[in-house]
């Protein structure tokens, strides 16, 4: 199984600034590598697919990288909205693994 | 629309059965990669089992055996069963559908609530 290990696994910031969010699978996944955020009590929403591409209705302000084994998320500009937990979810191969979350707090 | 609603949970005592429906409108279920994943409290998101297109299922590890995914065409629904139960398996279950770029998921449930406890 392929292993995903997100860093930070928290993180606080304040509104407006710029937040980058790493994750690393222990085998190359190319760019099969999606990207989730989840607030409290609620279904995770789609925001990054296949490593850099945003999903439709995603603000511009969310972007992703990289390829292989190393990934990145990155808020250009926190929004109050944006507080929530992150994860990544590589979809190269069965089981389609996910990190263990990234929770980005207010400072 | 795209909608996917999810009944079935509960409490449950250790070593019961339980069976989990999806109900899908706006897409048909047997033309999609159709998965579980769950998230235990105050825990991250675990990819529990899924079925393909064409029939095909795959199940993490930690339920094998235990738990069989299956869809109805006929109601557009997909199904988790889940036998011995253990305290482990408590968990918001979320029915989800892989319709996204690279089966990235697209739309999911709401989430049904699975408490096993004696």
């Amino acid at each position: 199984d392929i292993q995903m290990t997100q860093s930070p696994s928290s993180l606080s910031a304040s509104v407006g600034d710029r937040v980058t969010i790493t994750c690393r699978a222990s085998q190359s996944i190319r760019t099969y590598l999606n990207w989730y955020q989840q607030k409290p009590g609620k279904a995770p929403k789609l925001l990054i697919y296949a490593a850099s591409s945003l999903q439709s209705g995603v603000p511009s302000r969310f972007s992703g990288s990289g390829s292989g084994t190393d990934f990145t998320l990155t808020i250009s500009s926190l929004q109050p909205e944006d507080f929530a937990t992150y994860y990544c979810q590589q979809s190269y191969s069965t089981p389609r693994t996910f990190g263990q979350g990234t929770k980005v707090e207010l400072k | 629309e795209v909608q996917l609603v999810e009944s079935g949970g509960g409490l449950i005592q250790p070593g019961g059965s339980l069976r989990l429906s999806c109900a899908a409108s706006g897409f048909t279920v047997s033309s999609n990669y159709m998965s579980w994943v769950r998230q235990a409290p105050e825990k991250g998101l675990e990819w529990v089992s899924v079925i393909y297109s064409g029939g095909t299922t795959y199940y993490a590890d930690s339920v094998k055996g235990r738990f069989t995914i299956s869809r109805d065409n006929s109601k557009n629904t997909l199904y988790l069963q889940m036998n011995s139960l253990r305290a482990e398996d408590t968990a918001v279950y979320y029915c989800a559908r892989s319709g996204g770029g690279y089966d990235s998921v697209d739309y999911w449930g709401q989430g049904t609530l699975v408490t096993v406890s004696s």
